[in-house]
């Protein structure tokens, strides 16, 4: 059963560090999409990429943050210079296309800590 | 921006009774999601609405998309421990970017045994 993996599935960084989340969509997805999710709060959207492109990265913050999707592996969220407001759940999904509506699987997420 | 609200914010029940959560918007929902989370995992779906009026279900679960798209509703009926978790609607934003999901804040769900 193939589905989003996600790793590592906790990361404990210190103020100032690099965080590198991983996703590996589900066998056949190449559309990609990050959500964050802070403490008692829906998920917020931060980018969706296709295979080698960023297509919308209206949701993630302009500094710090970036994210790709590279031919070959996984996708990459990165952030750098940690702060402790980064501290949150983040969520990678993924779908088949996005002609009408397609369904996004969730992965089970990376919970980022920033000491 | 799109907002959706979810009430409650949570609930206790005893096992066995039935459930009902809500979720309303200012703005027009072309679809309706409902996810449930289970703590320290990603969100799973449960049921997807695509259009007005639509009631559909999914074993114990009931969900309608509203008749003027702002509002849906999820039933749990029965309930039993393991719908315990935190239940989300959510929904594509309008204006081309449809893959950008909008969730709730969720409403938390706990089952007395």
């Amino acid at each position: 059963n193939a589905g989003v993996m996600q790793n590592p599935r906790h990361l404990v960084r210190r103020r100032g560090q690099e965080a590198r989340l991983r996703c590996s969509p589900m066998k056949g997805h190449s559309h990609v999409y990050w959500y964050r999710q802070l403490p008692e709060e829906g998920l917020k959207f931060m980018v969706y990429l296709q295979k080698e492109n960023i297509i919308d990265e209206s949701g993630m913050p302009k500094e710090r943050f970036s994210a790709e999707f590279p031919k070959e592996g996984p996708s990459i969220l990165r952030i750098q210079q940690v702060v402790r407001g980064d501290s949150a759940a983040y969520f990678c999904a993924s779908s088949a296309g996005v002609a009408e509506y397609n369904e996004q699987f969730f992965g089970p997420g990376t919970r980022l800590t920033v000491l | 921006g799109q907002q959706l609200n979810q009430s409650p914010q949570s609930m206790f029940i005893q096992e066995g009774e039935d459930v009902s959560m809500n979720c309303t918007s200012s703005s027009i929902f072309n679809t309706w999601l409902w996810y449930k989370q289970d703590p320290g995992e990603g969100p799973v779906l449960l049921i997807a609405l695509y259009k007005a009026g639509e009631l559909t279900s999914n074993g114990r679960l009931t969900a309608q998309f509203g008749i003027t798209r702002k509002d849906s509703f999820l039933n749990i009926s029965a309930s039993i421990p393991s719908d315990v978790g935190i239940y989300f609607c959510a929904g594509p934003r309008s204006g081309g970017s449809n893959y950008k999901l909008t969730f709730g804040k969720g409403t938390l769900l706990t089952v007395n045994p």
